[in-house]
C-alpha cells in the first residue's frame, strides 16, 4: 500500500448504527486530519492530530469521535448519526502541521 | 472575513488557452501556499506548493505568489479538457493552521 488509504470506500448506515472509518498513511507523516465534504460544498476541517495528540476540534458534534492510536492510523467512530451527516469523509496527512497535505480516496457515507 | 477566498466560477476556457485561477488570503504572515485539483466525486490532489514570492513552474502549471498583495494564483497553459475540475487554494497561516478556499470550478471546452 502506498500513500493514504481509507476503508471502507462506501458506507450506508442507519441512524442507530455504530460504525468506524479507518485511515492509514504510509508516508511517514506525523500529522493527520479528518475533513467532511458535503455535496457541492467546500471542505470542512473536523479534527487534527499532531504526533498522536489532538490539536484541533472544529466544534464537531459528539456523535463523531476520533481516535489516533499512532501516527500512521486514524479512526473516526460514528454513532447515532443524522441524515445531514451524509457526505464524503476525507482523511489527509502531512509531514508536519502547515506542510502540504495528501488525501486518501475518501469514504462516501450515507445515513438513512 | 474568510481566511482564504476564491472566485467560485465557473470559469470556462477553450482548449489550448491559458486558465488563470486566483486566490486571496487574510493572514499577512502566512508562509505556505498550495493548489489542489479535485475531480467530481474524488479527493483533492496536490498540484503545486509555493513558499517564496515570485513564480514557480511545473510543466503546464505556474504558481504565482505576491505576499505584499496577499495574492496567489495558478496558471494552466495549453488547457486540456482533462483539466476540467475544481481547483482549491490552501494556505498555512502563522498559527500552523491550514485553510482551504471554497474552490473554483474550471471547464475546458474542446
Amino acid at each position: 500500500e502506498t500513500g493514504v488509504t481509507q476503508t471502507p470506500r462506501h458506507l450506508v448506515m442507519g441512524m442507530t448504527n455504530k460504525k468506524s472509518l479507518k485511515c492509514e498513511q504510509h508516508l511517514g507523516h506525523n500529522a493527520m486530519y479528518w475533513y467532511k465534504q458535503s455535496a457541492k460544498k467546500p471542505l470542512e476541517l473536523m479534527f487534527v492530530y499532531n504526533f498522536k495528540e489532538q490539536t484541533e476540534n472544529n466544534s464537531v458534534p459528539s456523535r463523531f469521535s476520533p481516535e489516533c492510536p499512532n501516527s500512521s492510523h486514524l479512526f473516526l467512530h460514528l454513532h447515532t448519526l443524522q441524515p445531514e451527516d451524509s457526505a464524503l469523509y476525507l482523511c489527509a496527512s502531512s509531514q508536519v502541521l502547515a506542510r502540504e497535505q495528501f488525501f486518501g480516496p475518501g469514504t462516501r457515507l450515507t445515513v438513512l | 472575513q474568510k481566511e482564504v477566498e476564491q472566485n467560485s466560477g465557473p470559469l470556462s476556457v477553450p482548449e489550448g488557452a491559458i486558465a488563470s485561477l486566483n486566490c486571496t488570503y487574510s493572514d499577512r504572515g502566512s508562509q505556505s501556499f498550495f493548489w489542489y485539483r479535485q475531480y467530481s466525486g474524488k479527493s483533492p490532489e496536490l498540484i503545486m506548493f509555493i513558499y517564496s514570492n515570485g513564480d514557480k513552474e511545473d510543466g503546464r502549471f505556474t504558481a504565482q505568489l505576491n505576499k505584499a498583495s496577499q495574492y496567489v494564483s495558478l496558471l494552466i497553459r495549453d488547457s486540456q479538457p482533462s483539466d476540467s475540475a475544481t481547483y482549491l487554494c490552501a494556505v498555512a497561516n502563522t498559527g500552523n493552521q491550514f485553510y482551504f478556499g471554497t474552490g473554483t470550478s474550471l471547464t475546458v471546452i474542446p
